[in-house]
């Protein structure tokens, strides 16, 4: 199975100031179709998760543009230029390629 | 708009099966798949497997391949996930989430229920 792997777990942050999230995984997550099967997902305290980035880069309907997802192969990062209040939750990282394995999760918190 | 709509809470006993349900709305059901998450309370996510709506094929995670049974029925839109022999570690929010599998690959969960929490106990 893959295994992937996000740091920090736990990651305070100032309202305006940007953050980013690094999800490993330890198999490449490139299909011979030039995409990445990597998922991004924010769960608000409370609410079922949602999805923030599908296939490493492309922001789903609805997302704000201050959220974006980069990377290729086995390590990825997920970035907001500006933390905004309503930004805070557990972020996870999900790869497709091999069956569905999320990371552990990066808990978002405002300092 | 899209909905999916999940069957309420369950209180179960050891060794026991539980049947999780989840009507779709809003788009057409046998076009998307519709996978199943568990979230035991404050863990991770954990995916349980997808049924695809249109033709009833099925992949379940090897965790849980020969305890797990999901069905649809496509004249009311409804999946359905069954959990068998439950144990106390099976305490969990089960979550069920669409797919679509374009021709670049799988798009996200787009759409997820409200979660079905399921508790076993003695």
């Amino acid at each position: 199975d893959i295994v992937m792997t996000q740091s920090p777990l736990s990651l305070p942050v100032i309202p305006g100031e940007p953050a980013s999230i690094s999800c490993s995984s330890s198999q490449s997550l490139l299909h011979i179709n030039g995409y990445n099967f990597l998922d991004w997902y924010l769960q608000k305290p409370g609410q079922s998760p949602q999805l923030l980035i599908y296939l490493a880069s492309n922001r789903a309907s609805g997302v704000p543009d201050r959220f974006s997802g980069s990377g290729s192969g086995t390590e990825f990062t997920l970035r907001i230029s500006r933390v905004e209040a309503e930004d805070v939750g557990i972020y996870y990282c999900m790869q497709t390629l091999q069956g569905i394995t999320f990371g552990p999760g990066t808990k978002v918190e405002i300092k | 708009q899209v909905q999916l709509v999940q069957s309420g809470a369950e209180v179960k006993k050891p060794g026991a099966s539980v049947k999780v349900s989840c009507k779709a709305s809003g788009y057409t059901f046998t076009g998307y798949y519709m996978h199943w998450v568990r979230q035991a309370p404050g863990q991770g996510l954990e995916w349980v497997g997808w049924i695809d709506p249109n033709s009833g094929g099925t992949n379940y995670a090897r965790k849980f391949k020969g305890r797990v049974t999901m069905t649809r029925d496509t004249s009311i839109s409804t999946a359905y996930m069954e959990l068998n022999s439950l144990g106390s570690d099976d305490t969990a929010v089960f979550y069920c989430v669409r797919t679509y599998f374009d021709t670049i690959g799988p798009l996200g969960f787009d759409y997820w229920g409200q979660g079905t929490l399921v508790t076993v106990s003695s």
